[in-house]
């Protein structure tokens, strides 16, 4: 069936690079997006990336996508404490599934 | 618009008490969604709405759970006989599916306490 994987936490110095990542099994979805959960609060999406693309780019944000291997990864450039919260990765189109969430920390 | 409005946000109840949910999208959304998230989770999927008609729901949605949306626009959920197990955040988003699939904006959710 469908799932999503990503390891589970991710502990990084501010001002680094970050990189989640991801891995899913539904090679037909269409698209592919990241969200970031702040506590107490719902999910904000972050970007997203079609299928037929192999990276996208948005200001600190960097999606890279290898649809033979189905990982796809977030990289966040110059991490600021700001971007701590938890990142989740979905596939889908009409219904989302979701991996479990990266916790990302961001310490001085 | 302010976004999705998602009311309660908080909610306590007795094991075996109803409870109902109100979503509302943002206005020109013609797609409304319920998730279920548990702690450490992240959001599954429940049920989706394209204006008024509901076109799927998942098996995680049992007779004791439904869900409307009359009139194409705000949605409620409504969970019959409450058990410690529905404990979770209730999350609702909407979309514009006219223009593909750019992503849900999601509420703020509600958090329902079983006890």
């Amino acid at each position: 069936g469908e799932d999503v994987e990503q390891s589970l936490f991710l502990s990084v110095r501010e001002g680094d690079s970050s990189v989640i990542n991801c891995t899913y099994t539904d090679s037909s979805s269409t698209y592919l997006y990241w969200y970031k959960q702040e506590p107490g609060a719902g999910l904000q999406l972050l970007t997203y990336i079609f299928s037929n693309m192999d990276m996208k780019q948005d200001q600190r944000l960097t999606v890279l996508l290898n649809k033979k291997d189905k990982h796809l990864s977030l990289r966040i450039a110059d991490t600021q404490t700001g971007d701590s919260a938890i990142y989740f990765c979905a596939e889908g189109y009409n219904k989302l599934i979701f991996g479990a969430g990266t916790r990302l920390a961001v310490h001085p | 618009d302010t976004g999705v409005s998602q009311d309660p946000r908080h909610k306590i109840t007795k094991r075996g008490q109803n409870v109902t949910f109100r979503c509302d999208p943002i206005s020109e959304h013609n797609r409304l969604y319920w998730y279920r998230q548990t702690l450490g989770q992240g959001p599954e999927f429940l049920t989706y709405f394209q204006n008024e008609a509901q076109l799927e729901k998942s098996r995680l949605l049992s007779d004791r759970f439904s869900a409307e949306r009359p009139k194409g626009s705000f949605s409620t959920l409504e969970i019959q006989r409450t058990e410690q197990g529905d404990s979770a955040m209730y999350l609702c988003a909407s979309s514009l599916a006219d223009r593909g699939n750019y992503g849900y904006t999601f509420g703020s959710g509600t958090r329902l306490t079983v006890v």
